[in-house]
């Protein structure tokens, strides 16, 4: 059973630039979703996947895009960087369906961390 | 809206110790709750689960009971080692009406277990 799988796993950007960073998700989960954990603190919800739709967001702003493809791999792109975008972006995926919804448990990956200078 | 609140580290503890971190939560209808454990350089990894009340999760030696009076899951483990020196992450996942599993997570506790 592999694991989820993320890249890259470090990156240094420029003010303004745009990233793509990629999830590869365990094995048999259709469920994905994306964390950004600032240094020293928890991480926060961007935006879940579900069966290739968005299947909620959290309190960030449009510029935070992602997708999910038929394999339930995933992507996340961040359009126009800001400094305060420098963190470690966590994918995590899940088994979910719709009569046990949220009572899985969520594997994450390493994680990829974005430096913006 | 919903919260998750852990005890500040870091956790200071020399092997063998007794480790409690406690936790508690803030939440409309029945979450289920999470610890999540870091360690350096690495993503999270998921130690322990509790989806309803009076449920106990346990992993490797440690353990959380889901106390929905007092709105607590709080982690313990009896004997812990160098090895258990991590960040530890609290989390609930909630539901809304159009998705589902989110998790909200706590701040973190960091444990540093020294010979």
């Amino acid at each position: 059973e592999t694991g989820v799988t993320q890249s890259p796993t470090h990156l240094i950007k420029t003010r303004g630039q745009q990233v793509t960073l990629r999830c590869s998700s365990q094995s048999g989960h259709n469920t994905v979703s994306w964390y950004q954990q600032a240094l020293g603190q928890g991480p926060q919800f961007i935006f879940q996947y579900y069966r290739e739709e968005e299947n909620g967001r959290g309190n960030f702003p449009p510029r935070f895009s992602g997708l999910q493809f038929p394999n339930y791999s995933s992507e996340l792109n961040v359009n126009a960087l800001e400094l305060d975008d420098s963190a470690l972006y966590l994918c995590a995926s899940s088994l979910e369906s719709l009569r046990d919804r949220g009572d899985y448990g969520y594997t994450f990956g390493s994680g990829t961390r974005l430096t913006v200078v | 809206g919903n919260s998750v609140t852990q005890m500040e580290g870091p956790v200071t503890l020399s092997e063998e110790a007794f480790l409690t971190i406690n936790c508690t939560y803030t939440a409309t209808g029945y979450p289920s709750l999470f610890w999540y454990v870091q360690y350096p350089g690495e993503g999270l990894q998921l130690l322990l689960k509790a989806t309803k009340a009076d449920d106990k999760g346990s992993n490797k030696g440690f353990e959380a009971t889901y106390r929905k009076e007092t709105t607590s899951f709080h982690l313990e483990k009896g004997s812990v080692q160098v090895s258990d020196s991590a960040v530890y992450f609290c989390a609930l996942s909630y539901m809304t009406t159009d998705s589902w599993g989110k998790l909200q997570f706590g701040a973190g506790t960091q444990v540093v277990v020294t010979p």
